[in-house]
């Protein structure tokens, strides 16, 4: 059975950088089509944040794209995000998430963290 | 591409038959998929590729669409699907997802 986890912190301060990883289970980290992360601030809806393939290549949400970046480690078998320079605006749960099954959606998902940005 | 759901609220009563839209800002074939998420957890996915339903999920949901309009029908209401739905688009990145359709109990 496939299981992500998400981990990290859970309190960045301003203008530092967040960093989260996503451990994989159940499923090769290079057997699956993409590998993403989504957040959602309290109480607001879903936001893509972005996608990684095995081959490395990476597709991001415009409006985070000079803040953030997405990584595979294979032999830990896990993917990460960092987002710098955050604001109180990036507090949201953040979700990892993957499409193993087909492309055309997102088919598993990790429980979610709640990352505040505080002082 | 922009998604817009509507509505955005929805109250209904158990049993009842219930339609949520995805309206597309630019046309496309079928790489839409709809998710449930229940307040506290994760998104679960319900049905990817506009129709095709999610192992595991049951038959009383049902997707249809294509190009710029896509909806959801869950055929008889029951007290476990209350809760919010969203579309998503994997079919031109960036992905996008609808704001989300919130059901409610009538």
């Amino acid at each position: 059975q496939v299981q992500l986890q998400e981990s990290g912190p859970g309190l960045v301060k301003p203008s530092e950088t967040l960093s989260l990883t996503c451990s994989v289970s159940g499923s090769s980290i290079r057997s699956g089509y993409f590998w993403g992360w989504i957040r959602q601030p309290p109480g607001k809806g879903l936001e893509w944040i972005g996608n990684i393939y095995y081959s490395g290549s990476t597709y991001y949400n415009p409006s985070l794209m000079s803040r953030v970046t997405i990584s595979v480690d294979t032999p830990k078998n896990l993917f990460s995000l960092k987002l710098s320079s955050v604001t109180a605006a990036d507090t949201a749960v953040y979700y990892c998430a993957s499409a193993i099954s087909n492309s055309a959606a997102l088919d598993y998902w990790g429980q979610g963290t709640l990352v505040t940005v505080s002082s | 591409i922009q998604l817009t759901q509507s509505p955005s609220f929805l109250s209904a009563s158990v049993g009842d038959r219930v339609t949520i839209t995805c309206r597309a800002s630019q046309a496309f074939s079928n790489y839409l998929a709809w998710y449930q998420q229940k307040p506290g957890r994760a998104p679960k996915l319900l049905i990817y590729a506009a129709s095709t339903l999610q192992s595991g999920v049951p038959s009383r949901f049902s997707g249809s669409g294509s190009w710029t309009e896509f909806t959801l029908t869950i055929s008889s209401l029951q007290p476990d699907d209350y809760a919010t739905y969203y579309c998503q688009q994997l079919n031109t990145y960036p992905y996008s997802f609808g704001q989300g359709t919130k059901l409610e109990i009538k």
